[in-house]
């Protein structure tokens, strides 16, 4: 079965401060895709990244970085710098490649305050 | 602009009523998806569409809900005899090539509230 655990409910850092918000999935599948989200106040999600199993490169992006483990089974998020515009709710989803609805799972979400 | 819209954006509803929930994708994405986002269950994948078929609709939370899509635009999630369960924010999402590992542009939402 799939899992995703984002043990971090909540999250408070001061600008400027890194912070890294954790992902740990479960899957039988040896072909999977995970993914992060943002979801600031105004609620609309915004795709973030989508890595496959099969590359285990870290991904920087700006201020963003994603540290892909397979061995630990975790995808984690890190964000340099933050700025409060970085204020949102954040979700890992994990989708099998053997689902034949595509079914993408989300994590509960971790929800990250960026204070001035 | 040109993303993904869905209609209406807020709709409240006694229950017992059927409701009908609008997305339209970005034009030439053959890929479609529903979640939805409540307070007790987080956000909840239903169902997805490549083109105008949906290969498993088993992520519907009942039979009161289906969903279904034609000229491989416009889709549309109605949920039949509405509980106040189904109160929730219904979002539509949609893709370019399809497949689980492409890039998917949200909707805004529609907030569904059942009283």
């Amino acid at each position: 079965a799939q899992k995703v655990t984002q043990a971090q409910t909540e999250i408070s850092v001061v600008e400027k401060e890194d912070v890294t918000l954790d992902c740990v999935y479960e899957t039988r599948d040896t072909t999977y895709y995970l993914f992060w989200y943002k979801q600031p106040p105004s609620g609309e999600l915004v795709f973030l990244i989508r890595r496959n199993s099969f590359d285990e490169q870290n991904e920087i992006s700006g201020r963003y970085s994603w540290n892909f483990q397979k061995s630990t089974s975790s995808f984690n998020f890190t964000i340099t710098a933050s700025q409060v515009v970085d204020s949102a709710v954040y979700f890992c989803a994990l989708s099998e490649a053997m689902n034949r609805d595509d079914k993408i799972i989300f994590g509960k979400g971790t929800r990250l305050h960026i204070l001035p | 602009g040109a993303g993904v819209s869905q209609s209406p954006s807020n709709k409240v509803t006694e229950k017992g009523k059927d409701v009908e929930l609008r997305c339209d994708p970005i034009s030439g994405h053959t890929a479609l998806y529903w979640y939805r986002q409540s307070l007790g269950q987080g956000l909840e994948f239903l169902i997805y569409f490549q083109g105008n078929s949906a290969p498993d609709k088993s992520g519907l939370p009942s039979d009161r809900f289906s969903a279904e899509r034609t000229g491989g635009s416009v889709s549309t999630l109605t949920i039949q005899r509405t509980q106040q369960e189904d109160s929730a924010v219904y979002l539509c999402a949609s893709g370019p090539a399809g497949g689980r590992d492409d890039t998917q542009y949200f909707g805004p939402g529609t907030r569904l509230t059942v009283l």
